[in-house]
């Protein structure tokens, strides 16, 4: 079974800070894994992933993610918050199989709150 | 070009009916998936269609069930109504090839509410 951990439900940073949420992965093979971001009363938008190659991602609005595979660990950061990042971010992974045929299972969020 | 688009946006029912639920994936997506969040929660995989057959399935009852037409809209439906089946339905789309290296594109949602 495929599991994803968010260990905070919210997150507090200033404006102009950098920012971490983390995220740590449980899976049997070689993970993908995403980072979406959920706006109130909307679907969810594609942020970054992470298929292979290089551990540090980049990704949009100038987030950027780090495969540790030793941590299981897939945590989101950017250099300087923004007060419109303020959001619910979900990271979500999936184990890929030769069918292509695989659920994503997705963290339980944590809220992004950047302080002006 | 459309993004991924869900209809109704909201939704009021009853316990015990029926609801369908509509989805269109981005175009030149192959690939449906349902997720169910609840309040405050994570998005739950219901299932996945893949030229019209049911491919993964997560942890819902027999209620839930779906279909995939020939032009890659889906629809999910749910039986028997409870209280417990109030929440956002997501509809998501992507490419199956490549072993599901394509990130999955969200529609807003259906919110479901059952009194």
């Amino acid at each position: 079974a495929q599991s994803v951990a968010q260990p905070e439900d919210q997150v507090n940073v200033a404006e102009g800070n950098p920012l971490t949420v983390k995220c740590t992965y449980s899976v049997s093979g070689n993970p993908y894994l995403f980072w979406y971001v959920q706006y109130p009363n909307r679907g969810l938008q594609f942020l970054l992933k992470y298929i292979t190659g290089d551990n540090l991602v980049k990704g949009s609005y100038g987030f950027e993610a780090e495969f540790n595979k030793s941590q299981t660990s897939f945590h989101l950061k950017k250099p300087s918050a923004l007060v419109s990042d303020s959001a619910l971010y979900f990271c979500a992974v999936r184990v890929p199989n030769s069918g292509g045929y695989q659920k994503v299972t997705f963290g339980t969020g944590t809220k992004l709150q950047v302080i002006p | 070009d459309a993004g991924v688009t869900q209809s109704p946006t909201h939704l009021i029912k009853t316990r015990g009916q029926q609801v369908t639920l509509r989805c269109s994936p981005k175009s030149g997506h192959d690939t449906v998936s349902w997720y169910q969040q609840a309040l405050g929660q994570g998005p739950q995989f219901i299932f996945q269609y893949y030229e019209e057959e049911e491919r993964q399935r997560g942890n819902f009852p027999d209620r839930f069930s779906g279909h995939q037409f020939p032009n890659y809209s889906s629809e999910l439906n749910v039986n028997a109504l409870l209280l417990g089946d109030s929440a956002l339905y997501l509809c998501a789309s992507s490419f199956l090839r490549l072993q599901g290296r394509y990130e999955q594109y969200f529609g807003p949602g259906t919110r479901l509410t059952v009194t």
